[in-house]
């Protein structure tokens, strides 16, 4: 089955403990992108990659990293976790645009993060 | 700047009725629209995708139309069910731009 696949789905850590949320496409995809969802501030992008190794800042950048060394991999990394970045993360992942044509997104099921 | 805003954020209608959710944006410069399905707590479901060169798609019960110029795009559920209820978003793929623009959904409530 084609899908994005996020683990943990929920997760409770403390301030400042490293963390990653890892993310896996099984569908050859070339763009990935994880976003934030917030209530009254909806889905707003952290980051993105184009393809192995080409990553980019969205909107919210600031307390994360990514890294893309496999096309299949996108992981999330927290390195020092603040209570303000507890919220619903979602990973997605789409075909490239570069052949002209512009795919939809396949989003994952989440992961609920709590920082205390 | 791009901005999306779905009216209304929330509707209640009984089983059986027809209805039509709006979203609207504000820079028609876009690849193409994408409507997704939310469940309390869960991931994005794709329902449809409109490219900027088509005015509509269907899939079962469901149409999506799209008016570029005007900045606009209905979804149109038919016959609607109980399992229908869930948060329905929208979001605009811009051009030159590598991200989506969600709209803040609208709260869909069918009762039995």
């Amino acid at each position: 089955e084609a899908q994005v696949t996020q683990n943990p789905r929920y997760l409770i850590t403390v301030t400042g403990k490293k963390l990653t949320v890892t993310c896996s496409q099984n569908m050859n995809h070339e763009y990935m992108s994880w976003y934030r969802q917030d209530p009254g501030l909806g889905l707003r992008q952290i980051y993105y990659s184009m393809n192995v190794e080409v990553t980019d800042k969205g909107d919210v950048p600031e307390g994360y990293k990514v890294s893309r060394k496999e096309k299949r991999n996108f992981p999330l990394i927290l390195e020092s976790p603040s209570p303000n970045q507890t919220s619903l993360y979602f990973c997605a992942s789409s075909l490239s645009s570069r052949t002209g044509a512009f795919y939809g997104y396949t989003f994952g099921s989440g992961t609920r993060l709590t920082v205390v | 700047k791009q901005e999306v805003t779905q009216i209304p954020a929330a509707l209640s209608v009984p089983e059986g009725e027809n209805l039509v959710l709006n979203c609207s944006f504000t820079d028609s410069a876009i690849y193409n629209l994408q409507w997704f399905r939310q469940d309390p707590g869960k991931g994005l479901t794709s329902l449809l995708l409109i490219q900027s060169s088509q005015r509509e798609q269907t899939s079962g019960r469901l149409n999506a139309s799209l008016d570029k110029s005007s900045g606009r795009s209905t979804l149109y559920i038919a016959a609607s069910q109980p399992g229908d209820s869930a948060t329905y978003l929208c979001a605009v793929r811009l051009q030159g731009a590598q991200k989506l623009v969600f709209g803040q959904g609208t709260r869909l409530t069918i009762n039995p």
